[in-house]
């Protein structure tokens, strides 16, 4: 059964800091990776998509990579704002365990300004 | 529509009630997925969907839960004989999905959140 860990589970930063948030999968067979947002009583925002056949995707200040080989991704966040503070969860789909995606529990993330 | 819709966005219920639950999807798109969110977790895989098929309902609970989708566009989560324990978000996501491919970028819903007293 694939497991997603994301660390930290929380994190406060100053504004204007860069910043890194983590997310590894049991079983690195992974297919797509998907990284979100979710703001307090909200839906999820599609961030940056990470198809089969990449490794990297970029997006404004956001950057995500992933690594197949150990099953681990990272989202850099450029600059950080008070407007970024949300909870940013990743996502995989792999062919091991169906067409679904399997979700971490997020990073809680908190930029003071 | 422009994104994808749930409705109610909020629904209280007695225990022992029946519930449905509804998931209008973007246009066009074919796969549709139900999810369910409990306070300071990721959401938890429930079914999915290609057109009008059950394509994978393996993390349905129980016998008590059910979803359709018979013209492979709106989707109902349908929930008898309501427990407190299924108080979460249900949540609502629609993928395009190109022949042959595994999985599509997912667009979600803002959810609807289920309370059951």
């Amino acid at each position: 059964k694939q497991e997603v860990t994301q660390i930290p589970a929380a994190l406060s930063v100053p504004e204007g800091e860069n910043l890194v948030l983590n997310c590894s999968f049991t079983d690195s067979a992974i297919y797509n990776l998907q990284w979100f947002r979710q703001d307090p009583g909200k839906g999820l925002t599609s961030l940056l998509l990470i198809q089969s056949s990449q490794r990297e995707q970029t997006s404004g200040r956001l950057n995500a990579s992933l690594d197949k080989s150990s099953g681990r991704s990272t989202l850099y966040i450029a600059a950080s704002q008070p407007g970024d503070s949300a909870t940013y969860l990743c996502a995989g789909s792999g062919n091991n365990y169906g067409q679904n995606f399997v979700f971490g529990p997020g990073t809680r993330l908190s930029v003071l300004p | 529509g422009a994104g994808v819709s749930q409705t109610p966005s909020n629904k209280v219920t007695e225990k022992g009630k029946y519930v449905e639950l509804r998931c209008d999807p973007i246009s066009g798109h074919t796969a549709l997925y139900w999810y369910r969110q409990s306070l300071g977790q990721g959401p938890e895989f429930l079914i999915y969907f290609q057109g009008t098929g059950a394509a994978d309902d393996s993390g349905l609970p129980n016998d008590r839960f059910f979803a359709v989708r018979p013209e492979g566009s709106v989707s109902t989560l349908k929930i008898q004989r309501t427990e407190r324990g299924d108080s979460a978000v249900y949540l609502c996501a629609s993928s395009s999905f190109p022949s042959g491919a595994s999985t599509g970028e997912l667009f979600f819903g803002e959810g609807s959140r289920l309370t059951v007293l």
